[in-house]
């Protein structure tokens, strides 16, 4: 089956303590990117990645970081996580098709909660 | 101003009626535009793209309007499986939809029997 996997789903930590949020499609999607979602705020983008070796900032980078060894992983990091990343995140990847619209295929979310 | 704006309702509407939402962008050279569907704690899922020309996948109809930067969703005979939040999503300029897009913050949608 077509899908991306994120682990954890859920997640409870402390404040400074390292922590990375896995990201796996089995697509061979070349890109992928990083959501976070917030009540009001919508889904913003915090990395995305063009293919391995080849990232990017988002809209909303401050904070994490990410890298693509990989084509089919692309894991976010938290180095010393705050309470202000307290979010639903979610991984996404997708191709270039060329034509006008490129869909986006999202994984199932990670609930981090930061104390 | 916000780059991509949604009324986020909740629109409350019986089973069967017709319904729709708006989206206003702020970017004149944003490329291409899409609605997606989330539903209650769950990843958003590509509804539709939305062309110049205007698109109907069976009872939903996406319009674009350059002039006044607004996409639209008609919905209609609506169902309850309908029920979710509604996102504009729209590409910046200079970028591939693979890789940038713009979210709006949702329209929220319930479905009453």
């Amino acid at each position: 089956e077509a899908q991306v996997t994120q682990n954890p789903r859920y997640l409870i930590t402390v404040t400074g303590k390292k922590l990375t949020v896995t990201c796996s499609q089995n697509m061979n999607h070349e890109y992928m990117s990083w959501y976070r979602q917030d009540p009001g705020l919508g889904l913003r983008q915090i990395y995305y990645s063009m293919n391995v070796e080849v990232t990017d900032k988002g809209d909303v980078p401050e904070g994490y970081k990410v890298s693509r060894k990989e084509k089919r992983n692309f894991p976010l990091i938290l180095e010393s996580p705050s309470p202000n990343q307290t979010s639903l995140y979610f991984c996404a990847s997708s191709y270039p098709s060329g034509g006008a619209g490129n869909e986006q295929f999202f994984g199932p979310g990670t609930r981090l909660t930061v104390l | 101003r916000k780059e991509v704006e949604q009324d986020p309702g909740p629109f409350n509407v019986p089973e069967g009626a017709t319904v729709a939402f708006n989206c206003t962008y702020s970017n004149s050279a944003s490329q291409s535009f899409f609605w997606y569907r989330q539903d209650c704690r769950k990843e958003p899922k590509l509804l539709m793209s939305v062309y110049s020309s205007g698109n109907e996948d069976g009872r939903f109809t996406a319009q674009l309007n350059r002039a006044s930067q607004y996409i639209s969703l008609l919905i209609r005979d609506s169902k309850l499986s309908d029920s979710a939040t509604y996102l504009c999503v729209v590409t910046p300029p200079g970028y591939s939809s693979a890789s940038k897009i713009i979210f709006g913050s949702g329209t929220r949608l319930s479905i009453r029997p």
